[in-house]
C-alpha cells in the first residue's frame, strides 16, 4: 500500500530564505507526482507535475525534483515571500490515476 | 488550464437530511472523476472513483450507501451524503481526470465545506 510522507510537518522561516520541502513515498512504481498548494479553507492549486520519466520541473521560484528509485521528491522555493505561506501537499498516482496525498507541510513565511 | 467547479461551495444542513454536491468539468470531458475528503488540518483522503456510465469504486472503509456517487455525463459527477450526521462534516474536494494525449493531469475543484448541525 502506497504511503506518502512529508517532512517537515510545519515550517516557519523569515522572508527571503530559500527552503526545501520533502516528500517520500513507499512504492516507487508511480505514474506521476504532483505538488499542490492549499490556502486555509480553500481548494488545491497545482504547482508542478512531474511525470515518472522526468527528474525535475521548474516554474518561477519553484523547482521540484523527483528520484523515483529512492522514493523521494523535493520542492525548492527560492527567495520565500509571505504570500508563499500555505500548506504544501505532494501526491502520487499509480496506473489507476488515483492520487495518494502526503501529510502536508504547513509553511509560514514571516515578513 | 482546465477548470473544475463544485457546487455548493459551502452548505449547512441538519442531521438526518441528505446533501448533494456537484462536480463539473467546465471545458473538457472527464470519463473519470475522484472524490476526496479532508478533515481539519489533515490531508486529503480518497473516497471513491467515479466513472461515467458505471458504478463508482469506493475505497476501503467508505460506506457506499452513505456516500452515493453518480456520474451521469462526461462533465458531471455528484456526491450525495445521505442521512448526514455531524461526523460527516468535512471539506469535500473532487478532481477530474483529463487523460488526453500529452496531459494526464487531474484538475481539482475548489471544494465544498459541509457542516452538519
Amino acid at each position: 500500500k502506497q504511503e506518502v510522507t512529508q517532512i517537515p510537518a510545519a515550517l516557519s522561516v523569515p522572508e527571503g530564505e530559500n527552503l526545501v520541502l520533502n516528500c517520500s513515498f513507499t512504492d516507487s512504481a508511480i505514474y506521476n507526482l504532483q505538488w499542490f498548494r492549499q490556502d486555509p479553507g480553500k481548494g488545491l492549486t497545482s504547482l508542478l507535475l512531474i511525470q515518472s520519466s522526468q527528474r525535475e520541473q521548474t516554474s518561477g521560484r519553484l523547482n521540484a525534483s523527483l528520484d523515483k528509485s529512492s522514493g523521494r521528491s523535493t520542492l525548492y522555493i527560492a527567495a520565500s515571500q509571505p504570500g508563499d505561506s500555505a500548506t504544501y501537499l505532494c501526491a502520487v498516482t499509480s496506473g489507476t490515476y488515483k492520487y495518494i496525498f502526503g501529510t502536508g507541510t504547513r509553511l509560514k513565511v514571516l515578513a | 488550464g482546465a477548470v473544475v467547479s463544485q457546487h455548493p461551495s459551502r452548505v449547512i444542513c441538519k442531521s438526518g437530511t441528505s446533501v448533494k454536491i456537484e462536480c463539473r468539468s467546465l471545458d473538457f470531458q472527464a470519463t473519470t472523476m475522484f472524490w476526496y475528503r479532508q478533515f481539519p488540518k489533515k490531508s486529503l483522503m480518497l473516497m471513491a472513483t467515479s466513472n461515467e456510465g458505471s458504478k463508482a469504486t469506493y475505497e476501503q472503509g467508505v460506506e457506499k450507501d452513505k456516500f452515493l456517487i453518480n456520474h451521469a455525463s462526461l462533465t458531471l459527477s455528484t456526491l450525495t451524503v445521505t442521512s448526514a450526521h455531524p461526523e460527516d462534516s468535512s471539506f469535500y474536494i473532487c478532481s477530474a481526470f483529463r487523460g488526453t494525449s500529452g496531459s494526464d493531469e487531474q484538475y481539482f475543484g475548489p471544494g465544498t465545506r459541509l457542516t452538519v448541525t
